[in-house]
């Protein structure tokens, strides 16, 4: 059965780099039945889309976040990783990690979710 | 810059039905654009209800079901419960990979 678990600091200072692991099992995230990636909901706030990965490399990433955001990939532990560079107060968020199932030919199913992890960004 | 509209409130009585709607600022929404539906109570991971407009999710009860009404796709709710007070949250494929969530509708059961 496919997990996902968030992990990495709660605490980022302003202007520095968040980083976030997301460990998967259950499923090789070297398959091409799924994409991966990550979503974040700050305090209070709606459901915002950061960005996926296939296990090709190819990424897509939120246009607003684009020049800030790095998602990766570690073949060998079975995890992808999130990299948000030059935090504010306003990157404050719990962070979800998740998959979608892929059937190729652009065409998706459906997503299961990690259950997030808090980051809060202050000095 | 894409923007996927949602009800901000909504209200419905015990055993009552509610459709939710998920819309785009511009343009239609269909199947194409692999709507989504997620509930979410406080403190939760969002819960995935419905994917690909009307497919539900393992374990989701029938009386969610989903769809295309005119220009959006709507989560209708059936013989609403208590327990179904919460947000609610769709995501479209808008293109070349990119998704985005509506703003959520607060869902009220009174």
């Amino acid at each position: 059965q496919l997990q996902l678990q968030e992990s990495g600091p709660g605490l980022v200072k302003p202007s520095e780099t968040l980083s976030l692991t997301c460990s998967v099992s259950g499923v090789s995230i070297r398959s091409s039945s799924y994409y991966w990636g990550w979503i974040r909901q700050p305090p209070g706030k709606g459901l915002e889309w950061i960005g996926n990965m296939f296990y090709t490399g190819r990424t897509n990433y939120n246009p607003s976040l684009k020049s800030r955001v790095t998602i990766s990939a570690d073949m060998s532990k079975n995890q992808f990783s999130l990299r948000l560079n030059s935090v504010t107060a306003a990157d404050t968020a719990v962070y979800y990690c998740a998959s979608r199932d892929y059937f190729g030919s652009e065409t998706y199913g459906t997503d299961v979710w990690g259950q997030g992890t808090t980051v809060t960004v202050s000095s | 810059q894409t923007v996927v509209t949602q009800e901000p409130s909504f209200s419905v009585s015990p055993g009552g039905t509610v459709t939710l709607t998920c819309g785009l600022s511009s343009g239609s929404v269909s199947s194409n654009y692999y709507p989504n539906w997620y509930q979410q109570t406080p403190g939760q991971a969002p819960r995935t209800l419905i994917y690909s407009t009307n497919i539900r999710s393992s374990g989701v009860p029938d009386r969610f079901s989903g769809s295309i009404l005119g220009n959006k796709a709507a989560l209708t709710i059936t013989g609403a419960q208590a327990d179904d007070e919460s947000d609610y949250y769709c995501v479209l494929y808008v293109r070349s990979g990119i998704w985005v969530f509506g703003g959520g509708t607060k869902l009220t059961v009174l």
